[in-house]
């Protein structure tokens, strides 16, 4: 089975703070990708990437930052918290290609910024 | 804007098959229709998907309109553990996926 791991949970992060979350995946999907997720507003992709060290902007990109060094880690990075980056935060991979790849979701990291 | 219309939410009776419904008037010729679900606090997860011909997996059935303009997930006997968001999405260019609001589902005891 595919395993997509995040690196927290929960996570309490202060204003202004410079926040890392991580995310692996184990089955060498070439694809990763990061969202957000917010009451009434659904999932809204912040970036994804299709290869080591290549990264695309997504619907929402302002305030955040990636970092793809290794096939199975993709990085989230924001340099600079807000209040208004509270929120759940999903992790998701898939295969390279055309068609139907699936994306497969790690469990989320619910931020909370003070 | 997502390219879908789903109900916002829907009651569906435990055992009786549950229909969720999804509009997809303007889907491409090559874009196909997932549909992945999110339980309470966990992340989203992938069910089943189509391009033109029915599908049928353990987890469900999808039945797509001849036109692809439409299409309605079958969970064909629905338990308590079917409640959650129920996301019905047409694939864009690449890969980006983008997720609509979806249909509560709520299996009632």
């Amino acid at each position: 089975d595919v395993k997509v791991t995040q690196s927290s949970r929960y996570l309490v992060k202060r204003t202004g703070e410079k926040v890392f979350l991580e995310c692996v995946q184990d089955m060498d999907h070439e694809n990763m990708f990061w969202y957000r997720q917010d009451p009434g507003l659904g999932l809204r992709l912040i970036y994804f990437s299709y290869d080591v060290k290549m990264k695309e902007k997504g619907d929402i990109p302002e305030g955040y930052s990636v970092s793809r060094e290794k096939k199975e880690r993709f990085s989230l990075i924001l340099e600079s918290a807000s209040t208004n980056q509270t929120s759940m935060y999903l992790c998701a991979s898939s295969f390279a290609g055309t068609g139907y790849n699936e994306q497969f979701f790690g469990p989320g990291t619910r931020l909370t910024v003070l | 804007d997502a390219k879908t219309t789903q109900p916002t939410s829907m009651d569906c009776a435990e055992g009786r098959a549950a229909n969720l419904p999804c509009n997809h008037s303007t889907i491409s010729g090559n874009e196909y229709v997932y549909w992945y679900r999110q339980i309470h606090s966990q992340g989203p997860q992938y069910i089943i998907h189509g391009l033109k011909n029915n599908e049928t997996n353990e987890m469900a059935s999808l039945i797509i309109t001849e036109d692809r303009k439409s299409s309605t997930l079958i969970l064909p006997h629905a338990t308590l553990r079917d409640t959650a968001v129920y996301y019905c999405i047409v694939r864009e260019r690449d890969d980006k996926i983008i997720f609509g609001k979806g249909t509560r589902l709520h299996i009632l005891p």
